[in-house]
């Protein structure tokens, strides 16, 4: 499989607490895009980080690269219960076109 | 922000009928995509296109999908003859120039064959 996958499949943590969501592909990449996902709805572009980066960072949102493990995460620092959502990664090739993963849901208890 | 929009956000259609999606992509974005997610399952890449043409499709973009930029702003998906299993979600992505950059995609249209 190119996907990304992620890992773990749900995660359920209290409000305050951080998230951290991994994601693996085996083909290489030109970048990785992580998107959120409401239930039923749109995708929310959150962060690229392109395979010459090791980390990025937006808000409370910390995302890094390990292009020698094929493996990316995003931390979510200080969870609200607004963060449940579920969280996809998403690799982007030299075509451009998106290779999504399953994704992570995420559920944030108040 | 720009956004990308897409219309209608619920369509339902009786297995058979032809389907158009519209899309209006941020208006200085040249890259256009159309994406599917079946419910539950994982987003699912159809067809990019940039400079008026289609330049990849997956398998999953047969002889019954196709796409179209009529004018400057819309980006249209058409399913000529609907089947139950193109019940779906369906996202418009745009990117901007070199397109390697970031996706942004559009609400969503259910789809809903019946």
């Amino acid at each position: 499989s190119q996907q990304g996958e992620e890992d773990p499949q749900a995660l359920s943590i209290q409000e305050g607490e951080n998230a951290t969501m991994n994601c693996s592909y085996k083909t290489s990449i030109n970048n990785l895009q992580w998107y959120r996902q409401n239930s039923g709805r749109g995708l929310v572009h959150l962060i690229l980080i392109r395979s010459n980066e090791r980390e990025k960072h937006s808000g409370r949102l910390r995302v890094t690269l390990d292009t020698s493990k094929k493996s990316s995460s995003l931390l979510i620092t200080a969870s609200r219960a607004a963060d449940t959502a579920s969280y996809f990664c998403a690799r982007g090739g030299s075509n451009y076109k998106l290779t999504f993963g399953k994704g992570t849901l995420l559920t944030v208890n108040p | 922000e720009p956004e990308v929009t897409q219309t209608p956000s619920h369509q339902v259609t009786q297995m058979g009928q032809e389907v158009i999606l519209r899309c209006v992509p941020i208006s200085n974005h040249l890259y256009f995509y159309w994406y599917r997610q079946i419910l539950g399952q994982k987003v699912e890449f159809l067809v990019s296109f940039y400079n008026n043409e289609i330049s990849e499709k997956s398998e999953i973009f047969d002889d019954q999908f196709s796409v179209e930029r009529p004018d400057g702003s819309n980006f249209t998906l058409k399913i000529r003859s609907t089947k139950l299993e193109d019940s779906a979600m369906y996202f418009c992505a745009s990117t901007g120039a070199g397109g390697i950059n970031e996706q942004f995609f559009g609400p969503g249209t259910r789809l809903t064959v019946l």
